[in-house]
């Protein structure tokens, strides 16, 4: 069965600063991989998502991610983070029969 | 409508009572999932469907929650006997078995 882990529950940046949120997975063959975005208040929102190719995939709002096989990551980035950026940020996994498993998430504070 | 569509959107309901959730997926989406969000959670799985078969009840609390799906699209989840731990927002979403979801904006439940 397919895991995800978000070792990180609180991330705290300044606004203007870089920003990576890890995820690794577990998962036996190719796995498709996601991150989702939920602001408060919001349902859930897709930033970007990997199924084959290039490994550093680009989303909405600036992040990107990249699936690294070697390491079972895909960790979410972006250059300069925004106050509108604060929200909660799931990683999620998909088999190739379209089951999806999620990661228990990890909220960001920007600091001002 | 184009999305996922929840209703209602906010249930108040005495223990004891039983309720009834309804997702509205995206015409043509063969996967619907529901996950239960308590507040300041992550998503909790409940149970997956592709088409009307449900291979993965597994995350089904307890034999108070059931679910259905009829004609490929509408999906009811029952919660008989309600108790104050079942009180979350409950999130359905339906994909085209690529494992990308679109979620619906929830059902807010308040069990009082």
């Amino acid at each position: 069965a397919q895991s995800v882990t978000q070792p990180d529950i609180h991330i705290t940046v300044s606004e203007g600063a870089s920003l990576e949120l890890r995820c690794n997975y577990s998962y036996g063959a190719t796995p498709y991989l996601f991150w989702y975005v939920q602001s408060p208040g919001q349902g859930l929102q897709l930033l970007l998502k990997y199924f084959s190719g290039d490994t550093l995939v680009q989303g909405i709002k600036g992040f990107e991610a990249e699936f690294k096989r070697s390491q079972s990551s895909f960790n979410l980035r972006k250059p300069s983070v925004h106050w509108s950026d604060a929200a909660e940020y799931f990683c999620a996994v998909a088999t190739n029969a379209g089951k999806s498993t999620f990661g228990d998430g990890t909220t960001l504070t920007v600091k001002p | 409508g184009a999305g996922v569509s929840q209703s209602p959107s906010n249930k108040v309901t005495e223990k004891g009572k039983d309720v009834e959730l309804r997702c509205d997926p995206i015409s043509g989406h063969t996967a619907l999932y529901w996950y239960r969000q308590r507040l300041g959670q992550g998503l909790e799985f409940l149970i997956y469907f592709q088409g009307n078969s449900a291979p993965d009840k597994s995350g089904l609390p307890s034999d108070r929650f059931s679910a259905e799906r009829t004609g490929e699209s509408v999906s009811t989840l029952t919660i008989q006997r309600t108790q104050q731990e079942d009180s979350a927002v409950y999130l359905c979403a339906s994909s085209w078995n690529t494992g990308e979801l679109f979620f619906g904006e929830g059902s807010r439940l308040t069990v009082l």
